[in-house]
């Protein structure tokens, strides 16, 4: 398994103000992941972060509004930039374990957002 | 690209029933995940089922990789089980895995 922290793992905020959340993972990996999920909704990929490089964007997702860093192999960060109220979503990270065609995938707790 | 469809829906239970979840998907996968969402949504995972059955106390869960579909089975249900079931495929798009959900199945056990 693996012990992801991630905090805050909830919190209110203005619109067009940003949020940097933190993502905090018990050993090295060489990939995290970074999700949303709107109510209601199931879990979208937004990046992959790869220590060391640009994160890779999925389409719908831009650098501008979600500027990601990996500065090391167990730790990554998301923020979301210039908040509206369509950004209140669950924003999860991710890592996986295992090697080959057999990865299974962790998640942290989550993070809460409600834009006001 | 790739469809990962869960039903029922959602499913109400009285405590004590049975419950099956189904998740089929259109491609062939590298792996499949069951999770729990609580809810404070976190993610909890159940299982992580390519192919086969495996167990683990109440819950159990089965994976026919060839015929595209997996199921996880709740028996006596608790009020604990209650929240949001989803499945996830993993599979390779671009040179990279990618961990495909369904939309998940919001099960509610009454006491």
């Amino acid at each position: 398994s693996a012990v992801i922290s991630q905090k805050p793992s909830r919190d209110i905020c203005q619109r067009g103000t940003s949020l940097t959340i933190q993502c905090q993972v018990d050993s090295q990996v060489t990939m995290m992941f970074w999700y949303r999920q709107q109510p209601g909704q199931s879990l979208t990929l937004i990046a992959t972060a790869n220590q060391g490089s640009e994160a890779t964007y999925e389409s719908g997702f831009v650098i501008d509004k979600f500027p990601i860093s990996r500065p090391n192999l167990t730790f990554s960060t998301l923020t979301v930039s210039n908040m509206s109220p369509e950004d209140s979503s669950i924003y999860l990270c991710s890592v996986r374990r295992g090697g080959g065609w057999n990865t299974e995938a962790f998640f942290g707790q989550g993070t809460r957002l409600t834009v006001v | 690209g790739i469809q990962v469809e869960q039903s029922p829906p959602d499913l109400i239970l009285q405590e004590g029933a049975n419950s099956t979840l189904r998740c089929n998907f259109s491609d062939s996968v590298n792996n499949l995940q069951w999770f729990h969402q609580n809810p404070w949504g976190q993610l909890i995972n159940l299982f992580y089922i390519p192919s086969g059955t495996k167990q683990n106390g109440r819950l159990s869960a089965t994976t026919v990789a060839t015929e595209r579909y997996s199921l996880l089975y709740i028996s006596s249900s608790q009020t604990t089980d209650s929240g949001v079931y989803f499945c996830a495929v993993g599979l390779t798009q671009g040179g990279s895995e990618k961990l495909v959900f369904g939309k998940g199945m919001k099960l509610t056990v009454n006491p």
